[in-house]
């Protein structure tokens, strides 16, 4: 079983639409990551989250850590193509992955 | 800096067989860690090696198996291989402990049993 749950598993959208990805724990966590998988390729970090309620901006993407430090968000604003990938979150202290959110963005 | 590099990219054997995967990670990098992912279960996080020795494990049979070499150079095995075994295996390093600091991925190994 995951640690991490992530939701929605699936999402497919239009290039230009906003989207919100979620990830929530039952567990503190004192920092939390998120990567980016493309397709053919291994995981790449995207952020790490440290300070409940920081939010911290990549670009169009836009990450929060909950107050509690038990979920986050990545919540990517006029998604392009070239944001399809799976999305995974990871906890500090844990070696296991949350099981994804699949985004693939339409042109 | 060259990035994690895994060989082979792709393998297929039979059931029954046994099969060694090689990692290695960036220079400088104490951390091993192997993960197998499929469509069904996800990213399943194997075992990490720090230093030569396990420090992790996850919830996989004793068929899977893997050690560190003093250059930090990482190997797994997997033994009786089943159908099942048909995976992606990704490896990762990081500087120190895995749990804690960013992990660079390889781009994986892709393992098909007949």
């Amino acid at each position: 079983t995951q640690l991490l749950e992530q939701s929605p598993q699936f999402l497919s959208i239009q290039e230009g639409e906003n989207l919100t990805v979620y990830c929530n724990s039952s567990s503190v966590f004192s920092s939390l990551q998120w990567y980016r998988q493309e397709p053919g390729e291994g995981p790449v970090l995207l952020v790490t989250v440290v300070t409940g309620g920081e939010v911290k901006k990549l670009k169009r993407l836009t990450f929060q850590f909950g107050d509690a430090r038990k979920d986050s968000s990545l919540h990517i604003t006029a998604a392009q193509p070239g944001d399809t990938g799976l999305y995974l979150c990871k906890g500090a202290g844990d070696m296991r992955f949350g099981a994804g959110t699949r985004l693939t963005v339409k042109p | 800096k060259a990035g994690v590099t895994q060989t082979p990219r792709y393998l297929i054997k039979t059931r029954g067989q046994q099969v060694t995967l090689s990692c290695s990670p960036i220079s400088g990098h104490r951390s091993v860690s192997w993960y197998q992912q499929t469509p069904g279960q996800g990213l399943q996080f194997l075992f990490e090696y720090f230093s030569e020795t396990q420090r992790n494990k996850g919830n996989f049979p004793g068929r899977f198996s893997g050690r560190q070499f003093s250059n930090s150079r990482s190997e797994m095995n997997v033994s009786t291989l089943e159908l099942g075994d048909s995976a992606l295996y990704l490896c990762a390093s990081s500087l120190a402990s895995s749990t804690y600091n960013e992990q660079f991925f390889g781009p994986g190994t892709r393992l098909t049993v007949l």
